[in-house]
């Protein structure tokens, strides 16, 4: 079983649907937790940490849920500009918190 | 703050040929990491270090690649001899020394190459 594996998609969605990812990993032990976004031919970006209580930022939600050992996104109201992929990155303190990242989900919004 | 910098951006070479890929992290960052991404492999992690000495280099494909940071502001990339197979986007990343948070931030990578 891969450490952290992520559907690949793509998830094709209009603009202003709801549409939510899905991570899971492997180490149970996994303390950290990130969503990071990628452009195309981009760099890899933070676009938000997840806590344990879940947490909210703007139009996108990040939730934990440690018995099943899985992540989400939820991104509302979906844009154009939302396009893109998604990487889960997980940290466990086996690696010295060294995050391992997951394949990515490509997100592509069309009007 | 000028972020990560790598360089060049792209690079293009023919097999055989030495390699060399830069980057400058973020000042004041403890860890500096090197990437490789490809459509068929995602992002690898080949080494990574933590106050300028490496600490795991078991992503790092074979012996034709190798890595240094002599100082905390420069760290080098080296393949020699390159093969078409390496053809990729390498990613360098720093991230601050807190313990349990490793938040990465990334260069803009470095796509490279090998006819």
């Amino acid at each position: 079983r891969k450490e952290v594996e992520q559907d690949p998609g793509p998830f094709n969605v209009p603009e202003g649907a709801t549409v939510a990812f899905n991570c899971t990993y492997s180490n149970s032990a996994s303390q950290s937790f990130f969503w990071y976004r990628q452009d195309c031919r981009k760099e890899p970006k933070l676009l938000m940490s997840v806590y344990s209580s879940g947490n909210e930022d703007g139009r996108f939600t990040a939730q934990l849920n440690r018995a099943s050992q899985y992540i989400s996104l939820l991104i509302r109201d979906s844009k154009l500009s939302d396009s893109a992929t998604y990487l889960c990155v997980v940290s466990s303190p086996g690696g010295s918190y060294i995050p391992t990242f997951g394949r990515g989900t490509s997100l592509i919004v069309h009007p | 703050d000028a972020g990560v910098i790598q360089s060049p951006r792209h690079e293009v070479t023919e097999m055989g040929q030495e390699v060399t890929l830069r980057c400058k992290p973020i000042s004041g960052h403890d860890y500096l990491f090197w990437y490789r991404q490809t459509m068929m492999r995602g992002l690898e992690l080949l080494i990574y270090f933590n106050n300028n000495v490496p600490i795991d280099d078991s992503g790092m494909p074979e012996d034709r690649f190798s890595a240094k940071m002599p100082n905390a502001s420069f760290s080098t990339l080296k393949i020699q001899p390159s093969e078409p197979r390496d053809s990729a986007v390498y990613f360098c990343a720093s991230s601050p020394g807190t313990s349990g948070s490793r938040v990465q931030f990334f260069g803009p990578g470095t796509r490279l190459t090998v006819l």
